[in-house]
């Protein structure tokens, strides 16, 4: 069955520090994949997707993730964290164009200052 | 990209009504999805709406207890029905369009927060 799954419920990190959120899938193809954050009482915001090409991708707000075929894995990376990016995220996938997305369990981040 | 709005975006009602969540897109998309996302948890997927034909239903998930319309490629609504506190939860619209670059992109409203008492 597609999954998608996120081993860590909650991480604390402290400002400035790097950040990575892991994130493995389990789907018959290789999926797209996507990261979203939820702040609070916010919608959902694309911080960055996967489809084809570069496993390296730049998202927004100073994110990264990158795709490892071998791993199964597309994990959320930031060099320096900020207290701003304390919020839920989640790792979602999609198995084709206009299909469900299937999302992670989520992460949620703390920022200690 | 797509912009969508739903309302009411809060609502607190007592078990035993429904509701009915309405989602309105700024443009026309082919496909709108419908997810819960209960207290403390991720989304999960209620349904699928094409414009024409009846929704797909996720398994868990059944017609009678969330009816949905698709009248038009514009506008949707998913409605909570026999309500019990358990069906609490923030309720999303969620479309896909093309971005232009090859690939689609998911976009939701700000979602619907229910709470039954």
């Amino acid at each position: 069955a597609q999954s998608v799954t996120q081993p860590d419920i909650h991480i604390t990190v402290s400002e400035g520090a790097s950040l990575e959120l892991r994130c493995n899938y389990s789907y018959g193809a290789t999926p797209y994949l996507f990261w979203y954050v939820q702040s609070p009482g916010q919608g959902l915001q694309l911080l960055l997707k996967y489809f084809s090409g570069d496993t390296l991708v730049q998202g927004i707000k100073g994110f990264e993730a990158e795709f490892k075929r071998s791993q199964s894995s597309f994990n959320l990376r930031k060099p320096s964290v900020h207290w701003s990016d304390a919020a839920e995220y989640f790792c979602a996938a999609t198995g084709t164009s206009y299909d469900k997305v299937i999302f992670g369990p989520g992460t949620s981040l703390s920022v200690i200052p | 990209s797509a912009v969508i709005s739903q309302k009411p975006s809060r609502d607190i009602c007592q078990r035993g009504t429904s509701l009915t969540i309405q989602c309105q897109v700024d443009s026309q998309v082919t496909m709108m999805f419908w997810y819960r996302q209960q207290p403390g948890q991720s989304l999960t997927l209620i349904a699928t709406a094409n414009q024409g034909s009846e929704a797909t239903y996720e398994s868990g998930f059944v017609i009678d207890k969330f009816p949905i319309s698709r009248p038009n490629l514009t506008f949707s609504t998913l409605t909570v029905s026999n309500m019990s506190p358990e069906d609490s939860s923030i309720y999303l619209c969620s479309v896909e369009e093309w971005t232009g670059d090859g690939d689609t992109e998911a976009f939701f409203g700000q979602g619907t927060r229910l709470t039954v008492v």
